[in-house]
């Protein structure tokens, strides 16, 4: 069936420090990709998507590219902040009923 | 606009027991999903209501039931309650359908936590 798969977190990097965080997808046709970000406290946010290939979504600085050749769909920023600590969450819709939600990755950003 | 608010915050029961969780929508939205999230995991589609109709279910037993009321606003019932459905239990609301647009995406709420002992 559809899944998601997330690198493990947690993942501690300092301010201002390049972020990457990985994610594969399988799925049959060609899936809706999102990341969802949920700060401390807080519900779950969409934060970006992308609906065919080669789309790159982006949102507050962060960036993934949706690459059907790879079935990836990474999390980037070019410099993060505290703020950004939170628990990210990339995940797919295949079809108008649901979305498929990976594990989460734990993001520590140090001052 | 009022966002999504769920009720209780957090709720323990006994196993074998029965519990009903609270879900008001965000205002004008007409779609609710609910989810399970297991400790470490991501969450879990259980079921989607459009304009009180059952849209969609995912993997989990008929003891796990819901409603959606004429004002959007729905209700997640468990019965005879295992260890492991201890979980935050997390609705979601959209505007006509799964909520995969910017436009209308998924607003979620902060979740009922729900310990089984």
């Amino acid at each position: 069936g559809d899944s998601v798969t997330q690198m493990e977190g947690p993942v501690t990097l300092s301010e201002e420090a390049f972020l990457t965080i990985n994610c594969t997808y399988t799925a049959t046709g060609y899936p809706s990709l999102f990341w969802y970000v949920q700060y401390p406290g807080e519900g779950l946010q969409l934060l970006l998507k992308a609906t065919k290939a080669d789309d790159k979504g982006s949102n507050k600085g962060f960036e993934a590219t949706y690459r059907k050749e790879t079935t990836s769909f990474h999390l980037e920023k070019g410099s993060v902040q505290v703020s950004d600590s939170a628990v990210y969450f990339c995940a797919l819709s295949a079809r108008d009923d649901k979305i498929i939600f990976g594990k989460g990755t734990r993001l520590h950003i140090l001052p | 606009e009022t966002g999504v608010t769920q009720s209780p915050t957090h709720l323990i029961k006994t196993r074998g027991q029965q519990v009903t969780l609270r879900c008001s929508s965000q205002s004008g939205h007409n779609t609710v999903s609910w989810y399970q999230q297991a400790l470490g995991q991501g969450p879990q589609f259980i079921f989607q209501y459009y304009r009180e109709e059952e849209n969609g279910r995912g993997n989990f037993p008929p003891r796990f039931s819901g409603l959606q009321f004429p004002n959007y606003s729905s209700e997640l019932n468990v019965n005879a309650l295992e260890l492991d459905d201890s979980a935050l239990y997390l609705c979601a609301s959209s505007l006509d359908g799964v909520g995969t647009s910017y436009n209308s995406p998924l607003h979620f709420g902060n979740g009922t936590r729900l310990t089984v002992t």
